[in-house]
């Protein structure tokens, strides 16, 4: 069975500062992992994936996510927040079973 | 390249009524899905399809029908709305081959009350 915990429901970080966005996987098998940010009213828009290529994932506005097996974890980090990246983020793990599981995810406030 | 398309935005209903939420693709994918969204649970897979013809249920399908015709239409029927049905659904796609490699790309959302 495949599921997804996001660690914090709510993180904040003053602009400038490092981000970090904590998700942990249960698969079964192989997984590919995703990051969707939401930005408020708006629909979801994919950051980055992984699928069994790097370990170390870069994806769009600055993200990056490493995934450890031994740790089973997936976290989502960015150097610097800028507060446009003000927003709801979902981790997402796939394997076989046609189904995408979702985590609960984690709002990020960016402080100025 | 218009992507994923849902119709309405916005819909009131009131409690047991019927409607139809609109979702169209045209990137030629086979994999089509319907989630609704609630605060504190992330989404939730309502009903999929594999392809036209072919369609199972998610987490959460108990008031909700789906069928897919075509490629490109993957409709959500609400057969008697609830205020528990109160939500936004996303209608998301993806190629089915390889599918579960490739993400999938999301609608901008159908943010139904139900009073």
């Amino acid at each position: 069975a495949q599921s997804v915990t996001q660690l914090d429901s709510h993180v904040s970080v003053s602009e400038g500062t490092p981000v970090l966005l904590r998700c942990n996987y249960s698969s079964s098998y192989s997984p590919s992992l995703f990051w969707y940010v939401q930005h408020p009213n708006k629909g979801l828009q994919l950051l980055l994936k992984y699928t069994s290529a790097a370990t170390l994932v870069k994806g769009i506005n600055g993200f990056e996510a490493e995934f450890k097996k031994s740790e089973t974890s997936f976290h989502l980090t960015k150097p610097s927040a800028h507060m446009s990246d003000a927003a709801e983020y979902f981790c997402v793990v796939s394997s076989t079973g046609n189904q995408f599981y979702f985590g609960t995810g984690t709002s990020l406030t960016v402080i100025p | 390249n218009a992507g994923v398309t849902q119709t309405p935005k916005f819909q009131v209903l009131k409690t047991g009524q019927s409607m139809t939420l609109q979702c169209a693709q045209d990137m030629n994918h086979e994999y089509m899905s319907w989630y609704r969204q609630d605060p504190g649970m992330g989404l939730r897979l309502i009903h999929y399809s594999v392809g036209a013809g072919i369609t199972d249920q998610g987490e959460v399908p108990n008031g909700y029908n789906v069928s897919r015709s075509t490629t490109e239409d993957f409709p959500l029927r609400l057969l008697s709305a609830a205020p528990s049905q109160t939500s936004v659904y996303f209608c998301a796609s993806t190629p089915s081959r390889g599918w579960y490699n490739s993400p999938l790309h999301f609608g901008n959302g159908t943010r139904l009350t139900v009073t």
